[in-house]
């Protein structure tokens, strides 16, 4: 059974506008949520993260909103930009070695 | 240079063949971890390792053998290679909750 979930498998925006990325999860025993960004023929790098104990994490255009009540997780790019345009994978973290992704969203930002 | 990286970049092999894939991390994580990319399924964990002398499955070990004699390397064997291990495989190594990913081999299995 999917832990975390990734309904989305692709999005397109147009640059300038908002991106909104969205993650569900079955199971509430999670510390950590996190965002990876991953071009193609590179591994995935670390983007944004969130501490179960908060609902908000802001660093520049990236903004990650955890709502615990409905188990979902959402990443806003604010303005996207063509550099934007990846695979983005959540990732759930409930303790040290424990790292599970959801499946990934291929958003394209177009110029 | 300081980082995760993974060898080869890119492999070919035949079905029924032993191949193995090696990372290496320069940072000293104790977790090291083991992903397979396949369109529709994402990151799947094959297997994962908390320390050295300590291994443990993941999602999707059948098929695949791990270990890790020293810190800084978890190499990874297919024992007998399968077409359906032709995948883009993803080293990673964490000392908190943040992963580090290598940037992947991509194997072939003919």
């Amino acid at each position: 059974d999917q832990q975390v979930k990734q309904n989305s498998p692709s999005l397109s925006v147009q640059e300038g506008r908002i991106s909104i990325l969205n993650c569900d999860y079955t199971n509430s025993m999670f510390d950590y949520f996190l965002w990876y960004k991953k071009y193609p023929a590179e591994g995935p790098t670390f983007l944004i993260s969130i501490s179960s104990i908060k609902d908000k994490n802001e660093d520049g255009r990236f903004t990650v909103f955890l709502n615990k009540s409905a188990k979902h997780l959402s990443l806003h790019i604010v303005p996207s930009q063509p550099g934007d345009s990846a695979v983005y994978f959540c990732s759930l973290v409930r303790s040290q070695g424990n790292l599970i992704f959801g499946k990934g969203t291929k958003l394209s930002v177009k110029p | 240079d300081a980082g995760i990286t993974q060898s080869p970049r890119y492999k070919i092999t035949e079905t029924g063949r032993q191949v193995t894939l090696m990372c290496h991390q320069t940072w000293s994580h104790s977790y090291m971890f083991w992903y397979r990319q396949d369109l529709g399924h994402g990151l799947r964990l094959i297997y994962y390792s908390a320390a050295a002398d300590i291994t443990d499955k993941g999602e999707v070990p059948d098929g695949y053998v791990v270990s890790r004699s020293k810190t800084e390397n978890f190499p990874l064997t297919l024992e007998s290679a399968t077409r359906s291990q032709t995948s883009v495989y993803f080293c990673a190594s964490s000392a908190g909750y943040e992963a580090f990913f290598g940037q992947g081999t991509r194997l072939t299995v003919v």
